[in-house]
């Protein structure tokens, strides 16, 4: 079955203390994304991916490192993580040659 | 970043009726996206339309670039189609979506 999946779905931490949230397809996306959602905001890009070792700044990178050294992977790593990064965090991925974006169940993220 | 206003940002329908989304962007695209994320928070990809009309079903999309706005029309709205409607245009060709703030769709029997 097609998918992106994600891990934790769930995470509830303390300010400082890194983490990683992992992503993976499983459909050969040349494309990867990372969004957090927030109430009253939408959905904002955090960074981006257009394949393997390629990766850019999206609208809020502030605080996030990625990396993509495989491309089914496209973790999101939070070195010190603050109470402003609670959120709902989505991955996504794409083909470049088609249309259909595929997205992650989400990870909710409580930073204490 | 491209700025993106949906509207209306809240919407109530009966069941069976139909409805006009609309989104705005403030500058030349390379493609937009509408998605539907559902109340449970699964987020579905429903059109990629960079310009002209597509159509799926019930539901079909609109985007007039050179205009910057594009509409998602919903006919004959069932209870499944609750939940919050997402445009997201990308900038660069290169999945750098930039969602708007969405509209909040509830259809009741």
């Amino acid at each position: 079955e097609a998918q992106v999946t994600q891990n934790p779905r769930y995470l509830i931490t303390v300010t400082g203390k890194k983490l990683t949230v992992t992503c993976s397809q499983n459909m050969n996306h040349e494309y990867m994304s990372w969004y957090r959602q927030d109430p009253g905001l939408g959905l904002r890009q955090i960074y981006y991916s257009m394949n393997v070792e390629v990766t850019d700044k999206g609208d809020v990178p502030e605080g996030y490192k990625v990396s993509r050294k495989e491309k089914r992977n496209f973790p999101l790593i939070l070195e010190s993580p603050s109470p402003n990064q609670t959120s709902l965090y989505f991955c996504a991925s794409r083909s470049r040659l088609q249309e259909t974006q595929y997205f992650g169940p989400g990870t909710r993220l409580l930073v204490l | 970043g491209i700025q993106v206003e949906q509207s209306p940002p809240d919407l109530i329908l009966q069941e069976g009726a139909n409805s006009t989304l609309r989104c705005n962007f403030s500058d030349s695209v390379n493609n937009l996206q509408w998605f539907h994320q559902n109340p449970w928070g699964q987020l579905i990809n429903l059109f990629y339309i960079p310009s002209g009309t597509k159509q799926n079903g019930r539901l079909s999309a609109t985007t007039v670039a050179t205009e910057r706005y594009s509409l998602l029309y919903i006919s004959s709205s069932q209870t499944t189609d609750s939940g919050v409607y997402f445009c997201a245009p990308d900038q660069t060709g290169a999945n750098n979506l930039f969602f708007g703030t969405g509209t909040r769709l509830t259809v009741i029997p």
